[in-house]
């Protein structure tokens, strides 16, 4: 099956800064979200892209599909964008193993 | 409308006993799939079930998982004589075909 890597594992930041999360997938894909697991567990989607780029706030993703990565960037950081970031893709929707984020005040 | 529900929020189970852990997934989702997540760790796969499709069980680890949908909606993860091992959260999350994925809250499950 696909293999779905991300970087960093650890990810320590002081707020307001800014910060670029990766994931590389071993084949193509026709599906890839990005999800922020917050410290209570629950998972929230964050973008659904699996090509082209899109922003929310100050967030905003990347996907380049014939290059098998997709990019999340995170600006401003805040104390709350704390947890663990994952990427998931395909139909069956397979997980990296996660950036943990933490954001010093 | 709703999201995705899971039950029981927690379960405490002996060792060898069975368990039944639920999920109700949004309505209208056609696709269903269940995840298992031990402390620190990222979503290991168990299986994931599509529209009347037979599911894709690959990620089950053992014969003593097993997991139903009954008429495209709820599902039922079951397992059996249950190992200190198979102590953890389990997620349940559904999505339309090719769409967002949803999470419920998920089943923290401790096998004493």
């Amino acid at each position: 099956g696909i293999q779905v890597e991300q970087s960093p594992p650890d990810l320590i930041l002081q707020e307001g800064a800014n910060s670029t999360l990766r994931c590389n997938f071993s084949d193509s894909v026709n599906n890839l979200q990005w999800f922020h697991q917050n410290p209570w567990g629950q998972l929230i989607n964050l973008f659904y892209i699996p090509s082209g780029t899109k922003q929310n706030g100050r967030l905003s993703a990347t996907t380049v599909a014939t290059e098998r990565y997709s990019l999340l960037y995170i600006s401003s950081s805040q104390t709350t964008d704390s947890g663990v970031y994952f990427c998931a893709v395909e139909l069956d929707m397979r997980f990296g193993a996660g950036t943990r984020l933490t954001v010093k005040p | 409308g709703a999201g995705v529900s899971q039950s029981p929020s927690n379960k405490v189970t002996e060792k060898g006993k069975d368990v039944e852990l639920r999920c109700d997934p949004i309505s209208g989702h056609t696709a269903l799939y269940w995840y298992r997540q031990s402390l620190g760790q990222g979503l290991e796969f168990l299986i994931y079930f599509q529209g009347n499709s037979a599911p894709d069980k690959s990620g089950l680890p053992s014969d003593r998982f097993s997991a139903e949908r009954t008429g495209g909606s709820v599902s039922t993860l079951t397992i059996q004589r249950t190992q200190q091992e198979d102590s953890a959260v389990y997620l349940c999350a559904s999505s339309e075909l090719s769409v967002e994925q949803y999470f419920g809250p998920g089943t923290r499950l401790t096998v004493t």
